[in-house]
């Protein structure tokens, strides 16, 4: 089955500097990678996704990359922000219509942005 | 809109006793639904999923079980509760193989 490997597994940044997370994936018929943002005790809740037909994908802030063929990928956050503090939760899934849409988790990294 | 509700929010259940979970979603017909389980300080692991009334598939062997009696209810069981059955239980459920999961608010097991 899927395995997906997240790194670091926790990040302490100064206000206004950057974070990277990255995660590896081993099944290269993963074609589904969101992200997802988990504040203490609350569920997780996606900030961005990306498909395999594409390499990269922005939002305000957030930004995430895909390297197919080293079957990784990553996380940008810039301009931390101390309302960033959180886990963040990386996935790897296969999406279509044949697939019941399971999503393997990274283990997670705490991240937090001092003011 | 589709919104998914939990109940309880939080349980505290003494080791063997037997333990029920509710997941029900709204305004979306046939979802997928899905059981994970959160350790604490741990990412989220699959215990089952289901794709229709019914149909259950589980991911990790264990003394839980899931059932789903109607399309949009989902239901994780015990008969025996383990102390290592403590964590944070969440139900999420996918209306396309094309879009995101989204997460109930989720379940605080504690098992003395």
């Amino acid at each position: 089955g899927e395995n997906v490997e997240q790194h670091p597994s926790t990040l302490s940044v100064q206000e206004g500097d950057s974070a990277v997370i990255k995660c590896t994936y081993s099944d290269s018929a993963s074609n589904y990678f969101p992200w997802y943002k988990q504040e203490l005790g609350k569920r997780p809740q996606l900030i961005i996704d990306i498909r395999s037909n594409v390499g990269e994908k922005k939002d305000q802030r957030i930004a995430v990359t895909l390297n197919k063929t080293a079957k990784h990928f990553s996380l940008h956050i810039t301009e931390t922000q101390p309302e960033d503090s959180a886990v963040y939760f990386c996935a790897a899934s296969i999406r279509d219509y044949t697939n019941a849409g399971k999503s393997t988790f990274g283990d997670g990294t705490t991240l937090t942005v001092k003011p | 809109s589709q919104t998914i509700h939990q109940w309880p929010a939080t349980l505290v259940q003494p080791v063997g006793s037997p333990l029920s979970l509710e997941c029900t979603v709204e305004g979306t017909s046939n979802p997928n639904l899905y059981w994970y389980r959160q350790a604490a300080g741990r990412g989220l692991q699959l215990l089952f999923y289901s794709v229709g009334i019914g149909q259950i598939s589980s991911e990790v062997p264990q003394n839980l079980s899931a059932s789903r009696p109607q399309d949009r209810q989902f239901i994780l069981s015990s008969k025996k509760l383990l102390l290592s059955d403590s964590g944070f239980y969440l139900c999420a459920w996918m209306g396309s193989p094309y879009n995101e999961q989204f997460f109930g608010p989720g379940t605080r097991l504690t098992v003395l």
